[in-house]
């Protein structure tokens, strides 16, 4: 089975719409990110949780917002979907306490395209 | 501004051969430094992590080096095979951060010919 699982796998959708993208984790880890990729841009931190009371904005949260519903659980939100917003997104998870450089885990992602 | 380069030409080697892929950085001071391997279609897989106060990093067929005074890593493939095609992704922590955030180049594209 795998550890770090994403729903759903593809998804099309209409400019305005809002999409939940979801991701649950059987690793135990504290730590949970969601990512972007765009071709030639590669991976770019949207928002990370460091537990089910810790969230943090990454490097591009605008149009985003997220969801810790426990420890394995965190969501993804696109409130009012445009184009740009077409991407693949992944979301990972890292065991950190007391280790905040470990390697992160990352799930199969989800193809997202907004017409 | 902080900036993360790999080269975005995909690098072509034939089997057998040694395939060195390479990750610069300005503006950073990061603690550690990973490497990932990105299949088509797939997350990341971790390969190896390497701190600043190592030099060389080796696991099986891969060798990572980091060398802070040129802000430069290498990672080698030893003994490539065609299962090595992929892009491969470095990624830095910084090293004034407990966040365990990852900074991510771009990848580069290898493919090994038979």
């Amino acid at each position: 089975d795998a550890d770090v699982t994403q729903t759903p796998r593809n998804r099309i959708t209409k400019t305005g719409k809002r999409i939940m993208l979801e991701c649950s984790q059987t690793k135990g880890h504290d730590r949970m990110y969601w990512y972007r990729q765009d071709p030639g841009l590669g991976l770019r931190l949207i928002y990370y949780s460091f537990d089910v009371k810790d969230i943090n904005k990454g490097e591009i949260s605008d149009g985003y917002s997220v969801s810790r519903q426990a420890q394995a659980k965190f969501s993804l939100s696109l409130e009012s979907a445009i184009p740009n917003q077409t991407a693949l997104y992944f979301c990972a998870t890292s065991g950190g306490k007391g280790r905040p450089h470990n390697e992160q885990f990352f799930g199969p992602g989800t193809r997202l395209t907004v017409l | 501004s902080q900036k993360i380069e790999q080269n975005s030409e995909a690098l072509n080697i034939q089997e057998g051969k040694t395939a060195t892929l390479t990750c610069n950085y300005t503006n950073y001071s990061p603690a550690y430094l990973q490497w990932y391997r990105q299949d088509p279609g797939r997350g990341p897989v971790f390969l190896l992590l390497i701190r600043e106060n190592e030099k060389e990093k080796r696991k099986e067929r891969l060798k990572v080096t980091f060398d802070t005074t040129l802000k430069q890593s290498l990672f080698h493939i030893t003994a490539s095979q065609p299962a090595d095609s992929a892009t491969y992704l470095c990624a830095l922590t910084h090293g004034s951060s407990n966040t365990g955030k990852l900074i991510f180049g771009q990848g580069t594209t290898l493919q090994v010919k038979p």
